[in-house]
């Protein structure tokens, strides 16, 4: 079983670039999200969904999109690449709500 | 702002000891917990989660919960070298699909 698949695994980014990380999972789950993760910080949400066609903020959602057409794809839009957004992104799903999140491999972005 | 606390540590101790990973968080409507950990550069990997009030074993994890103090705690017996990692403590709020993390607290077992 695959899970939670992210690509790409690595990219480089110059300021002001825009990219869209890419998110999916084939169990079928409802809840998806996207998190960052600065060196020696925990997880911050940007985004989360509870179903096709419904997303809503995190707690950091500035300078990302998203959206959620079917209920196994959810990629992050970044749109004019900024340093600041230089992290570890990671997607993640769960079945239901209170269930175990599975993680997906993560993606780590540098912006120069 | 609703928060999840932990120790960053690090916290060392020796092999075949026991390590206890602690987590308070602001939010007392607070539902479902759960510890993940993570090694370096990986993705985090759930270890236990827990709901009610108690304890809760599985091996040689054991999760424990007090709603009351706002306190929920994972204990690691027998600690081995491999369990050396960061240890997320996330919790789902009232009212909310958000699971908020914790700092996390890197763990190292000496041998």
């Amino acid at each position: 079983n695959a899970g939670v698949t992210q690509t790409p695994k690595f990219r480089i980014l110059k300021i002001g670039q825009s990219m869209t990380l890419q998110c999916t999972q084939d169990m079928n789950h409802n809840y998806m999200y996207w998190y960052r993760q600065d060196p020696g910080m925990g997880l911050k949400l940007i985004y989360y969904s509870v179903g096709a066609g419904i997303t809503d903020k995190g707690e950091v959602p500035n300078g990302y999109n998203v959206s959620r057409s079917t209920t196994e794809d959810f990629p992050l839009r970044l749109e004019l690449a900024a340093p600041s957004q230089t992290s570890v992104y990671f997607c993640a799903s769960s079945y239901a709500r209170g269930s175990e999140a599975f993680f997906g491999q993560g993606t780590r972005l540098t912006v120069v | 702002q609703k928060e999840v606390e932990q120790n960053s540590g690090p916290l060392s101790v020796p092999e075949g000891a026991i390590a206890s990973l602690n987590c308070t968080y602001s939010d007392r409507g607070s539902q479902s917990f759960f510890w993940y950990r993570q090694y370096s550069g990986k993705s985090p990997e759930l270890i236990m989660f827990i709901y009610s009030n108690g304890d809760k074993e599985d091996g040689r994890f054991t999760a424990q919960l007090n709603k009351a103090s706002q306190y929920v705690s994972l204990l690691i017996r027998d600690s081995q070298p491999s369990d050396s990692a960061t240890y997320l403590c996330a919790v789902l709020g009232s009212g909310t699909y958000k699971y908020i993390f914790g700092t996390g607290t890197r763990l190292k077992v000496l041998a």
